[in-house]
C-alpha cells in the first residue's frame, strides 16, 4: 500500500514562529503536493513538486515556501506563523501526469495561537 | 480557468436510501474528472475516477457517476447507503494540459439509522 505519513497530526504554534510541516511517502512518486482545507472552501493548493529541487506555486502560496531535498520527503514552511494558518493540512503524491490518483496523508491539525 | 461547484453543502438521508451528490465544473479543454471521500480524522481517499471511454464509471464501496459532457456535470450516485458512508465527498478535476487539480469545496453526508 501506498503510504503518506504526515510527521505530527496536530500542532499548536504561537503567532510569529516558524513552521515545519513534514510529509514523506514511500511510493516512488514524482508528484508531492501541499493543500489547505478549511470548511466550506474545500482543498486549495498551497504548493506543489514534480521533481526534487523543483518546486511550483499553488493558489495560495502566500506566507507559505517549500523544500524537496529528497524525492520522498516534501516540507511545508509557515516563515512567521499568523493566526489566520489555522488549518488542517493535507499532504499528497502522485505519480507523474493529472489522471493520476493522488494519495493523500491522514492531515495535520495546525492551531497558531 | 477550471472551477468545481458542488451543489449541496450537507446531505442528510436514511440508511438503505438511494443518494445523489451533485457536482458541476467549468472548463474550456477535456477533463479528467474524480470523487474523493474523507471519513473523519483521515486524509482522503480516491472514490472513482473519469479519464476517458464509458461515461459511468464505478468505484468502490458500491458508489459510481456518471460524465455528463453536455451538462457539464459528474454526479456521484449510490442506490442504497449504509451509516459507515457518513463522510465528506469531494469532486475534483484537472485538464489533460495541466498539472493541478482542482478540488469542489464538499458535500457532508450524513447517513441516520
Amino acid at each position: 500500500d501506498v503510504k503518506v505519513t504526515q510527521s505530527s497530526r496536530y500542532l499548536v504554534k504561537r503567532t510569529g514562529e516558524k513552521v515545519f510541516l513534514e510529509c514523506v511517502q514511500d511510493m516512488d512518486h514524482e508528484n508531492m503536493f501541499w493543500y489547505r482545507q478549511d470548511p466550506g472552501l474545500g482543498l486549495r493548493l498551497i504548493y506543489f513538486s514534480y521533481d526534487v529541487k523543483m518546486k511550483e506555486k499553488g493558489d495560495i502560496p502566500e506566507g507559505y515556501s517549500v523544500s524537496r531535498e529528497k524525492k520522498e520527503r516534501f516540507s511545508l514552511i509557515l516563515e512567521s506563523a499568523s493566526t489566520n494558518q489555522t488549518s488542517m493540512y493535507l499532504c499528497a503524491s502522485s505519480p507523474p501526469g493529472v489522471n493520476t490518483e493522488a494519495f493523500f496523508g491522514q492531515g495535520t491539525r495546525l492551531t497558531v495561537v | 480557468a477550471q472551477s468545481v461547484t458542488q451543489l449541496d453543502s450537507q446531505v442528510p438521508v436514511f440508511e438503505e436510501a438511494p443518494v445523489e451528490l451533485r457536482c458541476n465544473y467549468s472548463s474550456s479543454v477535456s477533463v479528467y474528472l474524480f470523487w474523493y471521500v474523507q471519513y473523519p480524522n483521515q486524509g482522503l481517499q480516491l472514490l472513482l475516477k473519469y479519464l476517458s471511454g464509458s461515461t459511468l464509471v464505478k468505484g468502490i464501496n458500491g458508489f459510481e457517476a456518471e460524465f455528463n459532457k453536455s451538462q457539464t456535470s459528474f454526479h456521484l450516485r449510490k442506490p442504497s447507503v449504509h451509516i459507515s458512508d457518513t463522510a465528506e465527498y469531494f469532486c475534483a478535476v484537472s485538464d489533460t494540459g495541466g498539472f493541478k487539480t482542482i478540488f469542489g469545496a464538499g458535500t457532508r453526508l450524513f447517513v441516520k439509522a
